[in-house]
Protein backbone atom coordinates (compact mmCIF):
# COMPACT_ATOMS: atom_id res chain seq x y z
CA UNK A 1 0.00 0.00 0.00
CA UNK A 2 2.46 3.03 -1.25
CA UNK A 3 -0.84 5.63 -0.68
CA UNK A 4 -0.08 8.70 -3.24
CA UNK A 5 2.73 8.63 -5.29
CA UNK A 6 4.45 11.24 -7.62
CA UNK A 7 6.83 11.11 -10.19
CA UNK A 8 9.51 12.78 -10.78
CA UNK A 9 10.92 13.94 -7.54
CA UNK A 10 12.53 16.45 -8.94
CA UNK A 11 12.34 18.14 -12.55
CA UNK A 12 14.48 21.43 -14.23
CA UNK A 13 13.17 22.69 -17.03
CA UNK A 14 13.72 25.91 -19.36
CA UNK A 15 11.46 28.21 -20.22
CA UNK A 16 8.51 27.57 -22.61
CA UNK A 17 9.23 24.01 -22.07
CA UNK A 18 6.10 21.59 -21.20
CA UNK A 19 5.84 18.83 -18.52
CA UNK A 20 3.05 16.49 -16.77
CA UNK A 21 3.52 15.63 -13.50
CA UNK A 22 2.05 12.35 -12.57
CA UNK A 23 0.33 11.36 -9.77
CA UNK A 24 -1.40 7.96 -8.39
CA UNK A 25 -3.40 6.81 -5.33
CA UNK A 26 -4.26 3.54 -4.15
CA UNK A 27 -6.27 3.97 -1.58
CA UNK A 28 -9.78 3.86 -3.42
CA UNK A 29 -10.27 7.53 -2.87
CA UNK A 30 -13.03 9.66 -4.67
CA UNK A 31 -10.90 13.34 -4.74
CA UNK A 32 -7.39 14.27 -5.66
CA UNK A 33 -5.82 17.59 -5.42
CA UNK A 34 -2.95 19.57 -6.80
CA UNK A 35 -1.01 22.42 -4.69
CA UNK A 36 1.78 24.18 -4.72
CA UNK A 37 4.03 25.13 -2.42
CA UNK A 38 6.15 28.39 -2.31
CA UNK A 39 7.93 30.14 0.56
CA UNK A 40 6.21 31.70 3.19
CA UNK A 41 3.58 31.39 0.67
CA UNK A 42 1.77 28.34 2.21
CA UNK A 43 0.24 25.41 0.31
CA UNK A 44 -1.90 26.59 -2.62
CA UNK A 45 -4.82 24.76 -4.47
CA UNK A 46 -4.07 24.49 -8.09
CA UNK A 47 -7.04 22.49 -9.40
CA UNK A 48 -9.11 19.36 -7.84
CA UNK A 49 -11.34 16.59 -8.63
CA UNK A 50 -13.88 15.63 -6.63
CA UNK A 51 -14.43 12.22 -8.89
CA UNK A 52 -13.54 10.57 -11.71
CA UNK A 53 -14.61 12.55 -15.07
CA UNK A 54 -14.44 16.07 -12.92
CA UNK A 55 -11.79 18.71 -12.32
CA UNK A 56 -11.78 22.10 -10.96
CA UNK A 57 -10.49 25.02 -10.88
CA UNK A 58 -9.04 26.02 -7.20
CA UNK A 59 -6.87 29.41 -6.11
CA UNK A 60 -4.14 29.49 -8.61
CA UNK A 61 -5.22 27.07 -11.78
CA UNK A 62 -3.49 29.93 -14.50
CA UNK A 63 -0.74 27.84 -16.64
CA UNK A 64 -1.74 24.46 -15.41
CA UNK A 65 -4.34 21.95 -17.13
CA UNK A 66 -4.99 18.61 -15.60
CA UNK A 67 -6.32 15.26 -16.16
CA UNK A 68 -8.31 12.80 -14.11
CA UNK A 69 -7.32 9.79 -16.35
CA UNK A 70 -9.26 6.98 -13.90
CA UNK A 71 -9.63 6.90 -10.22
CA UNK A 72 -6.19 6.45 -9.16
CA UNK A 73 -4.31 9.07 -11.45
CA UNK A 74 -4.62 12.88 -11.82
CA UNK A 75 -1.95 14.23 -13.77
CA UNK A 76 -0.84 18.36 -13.75
CA UNK A 77 0.55 19.68 -17.70
CA UNK A 78 2.25 22.66 -17.66
CA UNK A 79 1.89 23.49 -21.08
CA UNK A 80 4.40 26.03 -21.25
CA UNK A 81 6.44 26.81 -18.40
CA UNK A 82 7.34 29.97 -16.71
CA UNK A 83 9.98 30.80 -13.99
CA UNK A 84 6.82 31.61 -11.98
CA UNK A 85 6.00 28.06 -11.54
CA UNK A 86 9.38 27.37 -9.89
CA UNK A 87 7.91 25.80 -6.97
CA UNK A 88 7.05 22.05 -5.05
CA UNK A 89 3.81 20.47 -6.28
CA UNK A 90 1.94 18.08 -4.25
CA UNK A 91 -0.58 15.83 -4.98
CA UNK A 92 -2.92 14.36 -2.58
CA UNK A 93 -6.03 12.49 -2.38
CA UNK A 94 -9.35 12.30 0.41
CA UNK A 95 -11.90 9.55 0.88
CA UNK A 96 -14.99 11.42 -0.48
CA UNK A 97 -14.70 15.66 -0.07
CA UNK A 98 -11.84 17.87 0.54
CA UNK A 99 -13.02 18.37 4.09
CA UNK A 100 -11.69 15.01 5.17
CA UNK A 101 -8.32 14.11 5.70
CA UNK A 102 -6.16 14.63 2.86
CA UNK A 103 -3.20 12.09 2.39
CA UNK A 104 -0.38 13.94 0.49
CA UNK A 105 2.38 12.60 -2.04
CA UNK A 106 6.22 13.08 -1.06
CA UNK A 107 6.10 15.95 -4.04
CA UNK A 108 8.20 17.05 -7.11
CA UNK A 109 10.31 19.98 -7.08
CA UNK A 110 10.59 21.75 -10.41
CA UNK A 111 12.76 24.48 -11.17
CA UNK A 112 12.02 27.11 -14.52
CA UNK A 113 15.21 28.66 -15.71
CA UNK B 1 -4.66 38.41 6.78
CA UNK B 2 -5.82 35.40 5.38
CA UNK B 3 -7.76 32.63 6.46
CA UNK B 4 -5.87 29.95 8.86
CA UNK B 5 -2.49 32.06 9.87
CA UNK B 6 -0.44 30.07 12.42
CA UNK B 7 1.54 31.84 14.71
CA UNK B 8 4.06 32.10 15.73
CA UNK B 9 5.76 31.78 12.56
CA UNK B 10 9.06 29.67 13.99
CA UNK B 11 9.26 28.44 17.52
CA UNK B 12 12.46 26.80 18.85
CA UNK B 13 12.42 25.33 22.66
CA UNK B 14 14.38 22.68 24.44
CA UNK B 15 13.78 18.83 24.34
CA UNK B 16 11.32 17.61 27.20
CA UNK B 17 9.35 21.51 26.71
CA UNK B 18 6.00 21.41 25.53
CA UNK B 19 5.07 23.56 22.17
CA UNK B 20 1.82 25.56 21.55
CA UNK B 21 1.18 26.75 18.31
CA UNK B 22 -2.00 28.49 17.39
CA UNK B 23 -4.11 28.82 14.58
CA UNK B 24 -6.42 31.88 13.47
CA UNK B 25 -9.12 32.18 11.09
CA UNK B 26 -11.83 34.28 9.72
CA UNK B 27 -15.16 32.43 8.54
CA UNK B 28 -17.31 29.85 9.62
CA UNK B 29 -15.53 26.47 9.41
CA UNK B 30 -16.83 23.04 9.44
CA UNK B 31 -13.50 21.87 10.48
CA UNK B 32 -10.13 22.40 10.97
CA UNK B 33 -6.87 20.06 10.63
CA UNK B 34 -3.68 19.57 11.72
CA UNK B 35 -0.47 18.57 9.79
CA UNK B 36 2.89 18.24 9.95
CA UNK B 37 5.84 18.47 7.22
CA UNK B 38 8.92 17.28 7.80
CA UNK B 39 11.58 18.85 5.69
CA UNK B 40 11.27 18.18 1.94
CA UNK B 41 8.48 15.95 3.04
CA UNK B 42 4.99 16.27 2.22
CA UNK B 43 2.66 16.98 4.55
CA UNK B 44 0.90 14.45 7.03
CA UNK B 45 -2.35 14.27 8.69
CA UNK B 46 -2.45 15.30 12.83
CA UNK B 47 -5.68 15.68 14.18
CA UNK B 48 -9.14 16.65 13.15
CA UNK B 49 -11.83 18.67 15.42
CA UNK B 50 -14.79 19.40 14.51
CA UNK B 51 -16.77 22.72 14.84
CA UNK B 52 -19.07 21.30 17.40
CA UNK B 53 -15.62 20.16 19.47
CA UNK B 54 -13.45 21.92 21.83
CA UNK B 55 -10.96 19.85 22.45
CA UNK B 56 -9.19 16.58 20.81
CA UNK B 57 -6.14 14.18 22.15
CA UNK B 58 -4.05 11.72 20.30
CA UNK B 59 -1.21 11.06 22.26
CA UNK B 60 1.43 14.14 22.90
CA UNK B 61 -0.96 16.23 21.33
CA UNK B 62 -3.64 18.16 22.15
CA UNK B 63 -6.00 20.38 20.30
CA UNK B 64 -7.94 22.92 20.51
CA UNK B 65 -10.95 25.32 18.90
CA UNK B 66 -12.52 28.05 19.89
CA UNK B 67 -15.51 28.86 17.21
CA UNK B 68 -16.46 32.05 19.45
CA UNK B 69 -12.58 33.47 19.03
CA UNK B 70 -12.00 31.39 15.46
CA UNK B 71 -8.82 30.11 16.53
CA UNK B 72 -7.38 26.56 17.54
CA UNK B 73 -4.22 25.70 19.66
CA UNK B 74 -1.76 22.28 19.26
CA UNK B 75 -0.12 21.75 22.23
CA UNK B 76 2.84 19.49 21.93
CA UNK B 77 3.90 18.05 25.50
CA UNK B 78 7.03 16.49 26.06
CA UNK B 79 8.60 17.62 22.64
CA UNK B 80 11.29 15.41 21.28
CA UNK B 81 14.18 16.07 18.69
CA UNK B 82 11.92 13.91 15.63
CA UNK B 83 8.97 16.65 16.53
CA UNK B 84 11.14 18.94 14.48
CA UNK B 85 8.97 20.21 11.15
CA UNK B 86 6.70 22.54 10.08
CA UNK B 87 2.95 22.42 11.44
CA UNK B 88 0.38 23.60 9.07
CA UNK B 89 -3.64 24.65 10.22
CA UNK B 90 -6.00 23.55 7.29
CA UNK B 91 -9.44 25.29 7.78
CA UNK B 92 -12.82 23.34 5.61
CA UNK B 93 -15.14 25.96 5.08
CA UNK B 94 -18.36 25.68 5.15
CA UNK B 95 -20.17 25.74 1.72
CA UNK B 96 -16.56 25.36 0.34
CA UNK B 97 -15.05 22.45 -0.81
CA UNK B 98 -11.32 23.15 -0.12
CA UNK B 99 -9.28 22.87 2.63
CA UNK B 100 -7.49 26.25 3.24
CA UNK B 101 -3.69 26.00 4.33
CA UNK B 102 -2.13 28.46 6.60
CA UNK B 103 1.61 29.93 6.17
CA UNK B 104 2.59 27.18 8.74
CA UNK B 105 4.74 27.32 12.20
CA UNK B 106 8.48 26.21 11.90
CA UNK B 107 9.04 24.24 15.27
CA UNK B 108 13.12 23.31 16.27
CA UNK B 109 13.78 21.04 19.32
CA UNK B 110 16.68 22.06 20.42
CA UNK B 111 18.69 18.74 21.96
Amino acid sequence: NAGVTQTPKFQVLKTGQSMTLQCAQDMNHNSMYWYRQDPGMGLRLIYYSASEGTTDKGEVPNGYNVSRLNKREFSLRLESAAPSQTSVYFCASSALTSRETQYFGPGTRLLVL
Amino acid sequence: SQQGEEDPQALSIQEGENATMNCSYKTSINNLQWYRQNSGRGLVHLILIRSNEREKHSGRLRVTLDTSKKSSSLLITASRAADTASYFCATALQGAQKLVFGQGTRLTINP
